[in-house]
């Protein structure tokens, strides 16, 4: 069975400070990780997929299969990253497994 | 493009009685997923349908089914509700080769009392 654990319920950081929320998973097959974000009072939209190892919005994570982790970065904070982020495994083709979710706070 | 839709917004039902949650999928996706989200958790698969077939399913009792249909739309139903069945439920649609990359709706919120 696949699971993903996010640690931190809560990451409060200032505008400008580096921000990393962490991402553990446990899968045995090989996985594929998304993070996916909510904005207040928006829909739940994906935000970045690991096959494709992009950067949005000064976003990036790294697939570590050592360790099972994806982490999301992001090396300055700004107001409008101010969100809930959920950390997802895609499994058996169909499947997306969701973190317990971390909201983020950027204060001014 | 028209996004995804989903209705009713919000609804109350009692303990025992049945509901029946409504999904439109966003134009040119053919695969419907649908999740529950509870207080304070992310969201937790429940089935996906894929060609008005049931394409893989999550650790729901049997009382929670689905139907897709021709244009892509979908149902939830759930039976014999239960407290603990009061959540967001949230439907999203794909593409069935990009079935990870899902567009979500901005959900259905039931209270069982």
């Amino acid at each position: 069975a696949q699971r993903v654990t996010q640690p931190e319920k809560l990451l409060s950081v200032f505008k400008g400070a580096p921000v990393e929320l962490k991402c553990n998973y446990s899968y045995s097959g090989s996985p594929e990780l998304f993070w996916y974000v909510q904005y207040s009072r928006q829909r739940l939209q994906l935000l970045l997929r690991h096959i494709s190892r992009e950067s949005i919005k000064g976003f990036t994570a790294d697939l570590n299969k050592g360790e099972t982790s994806f982490h999301l970065k992001k090396p300055f904070a700004q107001e409008e990253d101010s969100a809930m982020y959920y950390c997802a495994l895609g499994a058996a083709g169909n499947k997306l497994t969701f973190g317990g979710g971390t909201r983020v706070l950027v204060k001014p | 493009e028209t996004g995804v839709t989903q209705s009713p917004t919000h609804l109350i039902k009692t303990r025992g009685q049945q509901v029946t949650l409504r999904c439109s999928s966003q134009s040119g996706h053919n695969t419907v997923s649908w999740y529950q989200q509870a207080l304070g958790q992310g969201p937790q698969f429940i089935f996906q349908y894929y060609r008005e077939e049931e394409n893989g399913r999550g650790n729901f009792p049997p009382r929670f089914s689905g139907l897709q249909f021709p244009n892509y739309s979908s149902e939830l139903n759930v039976n014999a509700l239960e407290l603990d069945d009061s959540a967001l439920y949230l439907c999203a649609s794909s593409t069935q080769g990009s079935s990870y990359e899902q567009y979500f709706g901005p959900g259905t919120r039931l209270t069982v009392t």
